[in-house]
């Protein structure tokens, strides 16, 4: 079965710094995707970025960007010149990639971060 | 387009009651998923609809949780009997069902069972 560990419950970041949370994953599967979600108050689950694991080039989107290390089975996520809106709470998730089987996400427990003034 | 829809946003029932939970997809979207939240935990897959297939319930936590899902639109989520360690947030997603997919979720329904 497959995992997914994020081994920081919380982190903190200064407004404008950069922040990096870590996430392992555990799987023998050679197909499959990768995903940071972040969950503010609201509840609402809203996609971050995602990561194809055939693709040898890192995702980035705007601020946010991954460091993937498929042999490590590590997918980090940075954030850049971090503004308060980013506070949330942060879930990393893997899928597996093979038609015709389920894909249900796999989540982490979430890493909480705050982004201080 | 419309995002994801769930209602009620908030359900306080007593422990033994049954409850009905609505999610209404977007539009077109062929899959359609959902996930327990307990607090401060991450999500938890439950049951997984594709198109016209029988559904993935290998996430349902017992016989008490079912859930139906009518073509390629609403689903419901039913707990009957509900007890205290259901208290969650239920979270839906749905998604274009392709290996390539990526999941849209709602805003979840918290329960809460007293």
């Amino acid at each position: 079965a497959q995992t997914v560990t994020q081994s920081q419950p919380e982190m903190s970041v200064q407004e404008a710094e950069t922040v990096t949370l870590s996430c392992t994953y555990d799987t023998s599967e050679s197909d499959y995707y990768l995903f940071w979600y972040k969950q503010p108050p609201s509840r609402q689950m809203i996609l971050v970025i995602r990561q194809e694991a055939y693709k040898q080039q890192n995702a980035t989107e705007n601020r946010f960007s991954v460091n993937f290390q498929k042999a490590a089975k590590s997918f980090s996520l940075k954030i850049s010149d971090s503004q308060l809106g980013d506070a949330a709470m942060y879930f990393c998730a893997y899928r597996r990639g093979l038609s015709g089987s389920a894909r249900q996400l796999t989540f982490g427990s979430g890493t909480q971060l705050t982004v201080l003034p | 387009g419309a995002g994801v829809s769930q209602s009620p946003s908030n359900k306080v029932t007593e422990k033994g009651k049954d409850v009905e939970l609505r999610c209404d997809p977007i539009s077109g979207h062929t899959a359609l998923y959902w996930y327990r939240q307990r607090l401060g935990q991450g999500l938890e897959f439950l049951i997984y609809f594709q198109g016209n297939s029988a559904p993935d319930k290998s996430g349902l936590p017992s016989d008490r949780f079912s859930a139906e899902r009518t073509g390629e639109s609403v689903s419901t989520l039913t707990i009957q009997r509900t007890q205290q360690e259901d208290s969650a947030v239920y979270l839906c997603a749905s998604s274009t069902g392709t290996s390539a997919e990526t999941q849209y979720f709602g805003p979840g329904t918290r329960l809460l069972v007293l």
